[in-house]
């Protein structure tokens, strides 16, 4: 079974400009959480998705925005990028959005932003 | 108060010996823990989950459990340098419609 796919890798984007990444679920699983991690921070949470719909979200301005497509791939957007941003961003994913679940991270797309 | 909080590190202990890691939460209603390790410039995995009272074992790892007193502890026996990593403790917050919320985590060394 293939694990969560995060796409890209690595990004580098200058101040005022927007990224998309992208996260792609295991096989079966509706629920896709999006994590930030910094050194300073930690793992943060973003929001979580759940049948195209967001179910919870993070302390972060709206600059951060996501959504959900029907084959539970996911999509984060970050617009007006700051320096700030520069981080690790983690997509999980589990089967539903209760109790015994388990997330299952993908590799992450590490953002820098000059 | 923190939402989930962890002993600082970095810990180190010797090879053999047993590692000790805590973990803290503040949210009285949450069911489900896990805790995940974290290599150097790797993403989280899973090694264990508890969701009731007491001690549940695997392998060298004891996740316990004492939810009166909101805390949660993973015990790694016979610690090798290979579970040098970071373990992060996770809890599903019951009261925010079960959002995962990590602690900042706790750096274990194993010195051979």
């Amino acid at each position: 079974k293939a694990g969560v796919t995060q796409t890209p890798r690595y990004l580098i984007k200058t101040r005022g400009q927007q990224v998309t990444l992208s996260c792609s679920p295991i096989s079966g699983h509706r629920s896709v959480s999006w994590y930030q991690q910094t050194p300073g921070q930690g793992l943060q949470f973003l929001f979580e998705y759940f049948s195209e719909t967001q179910r919870n979200k993070g302390n972060f301005p709206g600059r951060f925005s996501g959504r959900q497509f029907s084959n539970s791939r996911s999509e984060m957007n970050v617009s007006t990028l700051e320096l700030g941003d520069s981080a690790l961003y983690l997509c999980a994913s589990s089967l539903n959005t209760r109790g015994e679940r388990p997330l299952h991270f993908g590799n992450g797309t590490r953002l820098t932003v000059t | 108060q923190k939402e989930v909080e962890q002993n600082s590190g970095p810990l180190s202990v010797p090879e053999g010996a047993i590692a000790s890691l805590n973990c803290t939460y503040s949210d009285r209603g949450s069911q489900s823990f896990f805790w995940y390790r974290q290599y150097s410039g790797k993403s989280p995995e899973l090694i264990m989950s508890i969701y009731s009272n007491g001690d549940k074992e695997d392998g060298r790892f004891t996740a316990q459990l004492n939810k009166a007193s909101q805390y949660v502890s993973l015990l790694i026996r016979d610690s090798q340098p290979s579970d040098s990593a970071t373990y992060l403790c996770a809890v599903n917050w019951k009261t925010s419609y079960d959002k995962v919320i990590f602690g900042p985590g706790t750096s274990l060394s194993v010195i051979p």
